[in-house]
């Protein structure tokens, strides 16, 4: 099946620097990725929808300066996380849309952000 | 906006089956996912249903599917302690196609 990368896999900040995590899609062409956040015990929150070439946009209540997405091409899409707080730590999820069939996400490992 | 309710916990003895039930409320939606995520991973597709079909199978996994009363099951035949972990249904969200989670349900296998 197709797989989706995430990179770094966790890490670890301190308070007021930025972060940033790449997703990728590693057999297949994604014009559209999704970034979910998930807090412990909790289910993924959608933060942002990626599209290729064009700015994300952001569901309600995501400061769009704070979470800073790129999706630069078909395969690669980042998250910074800018000036990151203790408040921002959390399982950080990306998904890749494959269109060619069934629109299901194939999900990245997730990465783990702890900010001290 | 769109809701997807689930139950947090089940509790099964392994070798029973284990039914998971998911409600939604987007009548519009074009298919319905299962996703299992062990714990400190990321989350697994496990099987999708178009929203025309009743019932799907794949191997122990049958998928129902009650478009009538939006009402979505996973059942888990010959449960495996390795199946224990936390399992989402997720909507299609309708025209966005973004996927709208359900809150999980956690699976414990009992020996």
């Amino acid at each position: 099946g197709a797989v989706v990368s995430q990179h770094p896999s966790r890490v670890i900040c301190k308070s007021g620097t930025s972060v940033k995590i790449e997703c990728r899609s590693l057999d297949f062409q994604a014009t559209t990725m999704f970034w979910y956040r998930q807090f412990p015990k909790q289910s993924l929150m959608l933060m942002a929808t990626s599209n290729e070439g064009s700015k994300a946009t952001y569901e309600q209540g995501v400061e769009k300066d704070k979470f800073l997405i790129n999706h630069a091409s078909l395969t690669l899409s980042t998250l910074t996380v800018t000036s990151a707080h203790p408040e921002d730590s959390s399982f950080y999820i990306c998904s890749a849309r494959d269109l060619s069939g069934a629109p299901r996400g194939y999900f990245g490992p997730g990465t783990r952000l702890l900010v001290l | 906006g769109e809701d997807v309710e689930q139950s947090l916990f089940l509790s099964v003895r392994e070798g029973d089956s284990s039914v998971i039930n998911c409600t939604y409320t987007d009548s519009s939606s074009t298919y319905l996912y299962w996703y299992k995520q062990e714990p400190g991973a990321g989350l697994q597709l496990l099987t999708y249903i178009f929203s025309n079909m009743d019932m799907k199978q794949d191997q122990r996994l049958t998928v129902l599917l009650n478009k009538k009363d939006k009402h979505l099951s996973l059942r888990i035949a010959d449960t495996q302690t390795g199946d224990s972990a936390i399992y989402f249904c997720a909507d299609s969200g309708g025209a966005t196609n973004k996927l709208i989670f359900g809150t999980g349900t956690l699976l414990a296998v009992q020996p």
